[in-house]
């Protein structure tokens, strides 16, 4: 059974530009959440999707916005990109029991 | 305020060595994460509890709810396990499973 796959793995943006960034769960998994790690502010929370919705969004600008099809996958989007935007990006899938299963990550550095 | 919190930040210990690593939260939860973090990034998750004791290998997990504490143990360390550890509270919110508040991780670096 294929894990959580994430693209791309590593990415290098100006600042201003927009980024997308993929996770396409674990087949039968609804549920995808997002979030970024950055070396000041360790693991947060930016928001999780649940068929197609939603469910919670985390402390974060409205630049940071995100999506999920369908067929489960989801795409979060960071648009006017900052320095600060800098980070490792994980997403993880759950079927509802509420064990996760993250994805290898997105390393995004802007320049 | 929701918070996590781990200790020790730092753990470098001899292979072979009992581990302890621990973790406090002030939130009401029901369950808690404890997550492992290799140098290339992705994390696995390694348990996920609410109540008493879950066991894996040479990993246990224990929690006590009404205490709000929660502690990952390794028994005869290996450098493999060298890795961040982190514990990660659920905030449940309108059913959410994965909107969690993680502790800053535990950097366990084991010598042969």
């Amino acid at each position: 059974k294929a894990g959580v796959t994430q693209t791309p793995r590593y990415l290098i943006k100006t600042r201003g530009q927009q980024v997308t960034l993929s996770c396409s769960p674990i087949s039968g998994h609804r549920s995808v959440s997002w979030y970024q790690q950055t070396p000041g502010q360790g693991l947060q929370f930016l928001f999780e999707y649940f068929s197609e919705t939603q469910r919670n969004k985390g402390n974060f600008p409205g630049r940071f916005s995100g999506r999920q099809f369908s067929n489960s996958r989801s795409e979060m989007n960071v648009s006017t990109l900052e320095l600060g935007d800098s980070a490792l990006y994980l997403c993880a899938s759950s079927t509802g029991t509420g064990e996760l299963f993250f994805g290898e990550g997105s390393r995004l550095t802007v320049l | 305020k929701n918070e996590v919190e781990q200790s020790p930040q730092n753990l470098t210990a001899q292979e072979g060595e009992f581990i302890t690593i621990n973790c406090s939260y002030s939130v009401g939860i029901s369950a808690l994460h404890w997550l492992q973090q290799h140098p290339g990034g992705g994390i696995v998750s390694l348990f996920m509890l609410s109540s008493g004791k879950k066991k894996h290998g040479r990993l246990i997990a224990t929690i006590n709810i009404q205490e709000k504490h929660s502690s990952l143990h390794i028994t005869a360390s290996h450098p493999r396990d060298s890795a961040v550890y982190i514990c990660a509270a659920p905030l449940n919110y309108g059913g959410s499973q994965g909107n969690l508040i993680f502790g800053k991780g535990t950097k366990l670096s084991v010598k042969p």
